[in-house]
């Protein structure tokens, strides 16, 4: 069965430091999504991605995020300089299309790690 | 802005009973997803509901769309699954789905 896949599993980085987590989604799904889990909170949505441009964003998603789909399977959040708050768990999703009935399928995730 | 509230919060109980979790949303909505979280952390998608009920083998969702409130039961729990099961919403035309804080569910054998 198609997955969605995320490297790395684990990233740890300084405070300031840029990264890049990358995603996979199932090929033949048109709309990516981002978002976050800090330690023992909710997800919460950062940003969807559809047709080379962001579709919506939340407020957590400021300018020190990007999003790219740099390739035809690869789809990127970049944080410029990371800070103590942004670890989290960062999960990766993509559906076949927008809102119902279209399913979102989620990769196992990235544990950010800022030190 | 939804709010999305699940009950309980924590849940034991013992291999072979039946499991209800509960979750309430504020704003109508286009569809409720169920969602497992297991320790490591990767959601696996159980089921995404816009009216009435499904099931799948032991699981069971309902969603009650004018009273806002959806349930996800478990028929003859198993150690196997435990794991946090989070309700999660999408509506108003947006992309994004807003999720609950999640049940973390304990099955004892």
């Amino acid at each position: 069965e198609p997955e969605v896949t995320q490297t790395p599993s684990h990233q740890v980085t300084q405070m300031g430091q840029e990264v890049i987590l990358r995603c996979v989604p199932i090929s033949n799904h048109l709309y990516f999504y981002w978002y976050r889990q800090i330690l023992g909170q909710k997800v919460e949505f950062l940003v969807s991605f559809y047709n080379n441009e962001i579709s919506e964003k939340s407020e957590i998603f400021d300018d020190q995020f990007s999003v790219e789909r740099p390739d035809g399977s690869n789809f990127t959040l970049k944080i410029r300089s990371t800070k103590l708050e942004d670890s989290a768990m960062y999960f990766c999703a993509s559906s076949e299309g927008r809102a119902v009935p279209y399913e979102q399928y989620f990769g196992p995730g990235t544990r950010l790690t800022v030190t | 802005k939804n709010e999305v509230e699940q009950s309980p919060q924590n849940l034991t109980a013992q291999e072979g009973e039946f499991i209800t979790i509960n979750c309430s949303y504020s704003v109508g909505i286009s569809a409720l997803h169920w969602l497992q979280q297991h320790p490591g952390g990767g959601i696996v998608s159980l089921f995404m509901l816009s009216s009435g009920k499904k099931k799948h083998g032991r699981l069971i969702a309902t969603i009650n769309i004018q009273e806002k409130h959806s349930s996800l039961h478990i028929t003859a729990s198993h150690p196997r699954d435990s794991a946090v099961y989070i309700c999660a919403v999408i509506g108003g035309g947006a992309d994004g789905l807003t999720f609950g804080k999640g049940t973390h569910l304990i099955i004892q054998p």
